[in-house]
């Protein structure tokens, strides 16, 4: 059964720095998705990575995708107080197959100004 | 290009009481995926459907709940006789077949008393 395991899962930290959350799973996949949760809101898409090695950056977020270790790494550079939110990952087994998406349990993200 | 329409956006029911849960996908999607959310957690697989198809539906308790997928219509997500215990945020997201990403609506927050 697929797992999706994220670390870590409350995070506090002060605006300017930077950190790295990680989202590990169980068994082959090649679609790994990163979404973001505003208190009370839906899940806004943030990543889709597709293939081993795949890097994204959308402003101070940059997610990568190792597939040989079944690992993806959301991380955040300089942060600023609006980029608190819950941040999940989500995997399923690939394109060719109808498969459910599995989500980690989240990141809760709290950035002090 | 609405997004995913869920409604209602926040339905009270009483003990006993059934609760019916629509969700319309993007236009063009023709699949859809049902998640619960309990307060403070992650998202929780209940089923997954495809047009007058249930794909996997592993995540669903064995009792009271049901989905469908009718080839006209929204997606409805159906708790019979709901418990305090069912209280919780259930999400719909939809995607298109060999498209890679799935949109959140923005839930239905039910509450039983």
């Amino acid at each position: 059964e697929l797992k999706v395991e994220q670390n870590p899962l409350f995070l506090s930290m002060q605006e300017g720095k930077n950190y790295t959350i990680y989202c590990n799973y169980s068994t082959t996949s090649d679609r790994l998705y990163w979404y973001r949760q505003d208190p009370g809101k839906s899940l806004e898409s943030l990543f889709v990575l597709l293939s081993n090695g795949a890097v994204k950056q959308e402003g101070r977020l940059m997610a990568s995708l190792d597939t040989k270790a079944r690992l993806s790494t959301l991380h955040i550079t300089a942060a600023v107080h609006d980029l608190s939110a819950t941040y999940f990952c989500a995997v399923d087994r690939g394109m060719n197959r109808d498969d459910k998406i599995i989500f980690g349990k989240g990141t809760r993200l709290h950035i002090l100004p | 290009n609405a997004g995913v329409m869920q409604n209602p956006r926040h339905l009270v029911r009483r003990r006993g009481q059934e609760a019916r849960l629509r969700c319309s996908p993007m236009k063009g999607h023709s699949h859809v995926y049902w998640y619960r959310q309990l307060p403070e957690e992650g998202l929780k697989f209940m089923v997954y459907l495809q047009k007058e198809n249930i794909i996997d539906e592993s995540g669903m308790p064995k009792e009271r709940f049901s989905a469908e997928f009718p080839k006209e219509g929204p997606s409805i997500l159906r708790i019979q006789q709901v418990v305090r215990g069912d209280s919780a945020a259930y999400f719909c997201a939809s995607s298109q077949q060999g498209y890679t990403e799935a949109f959140f609506g923005q839930g239905t927050r039910l509450t039983v008393v």
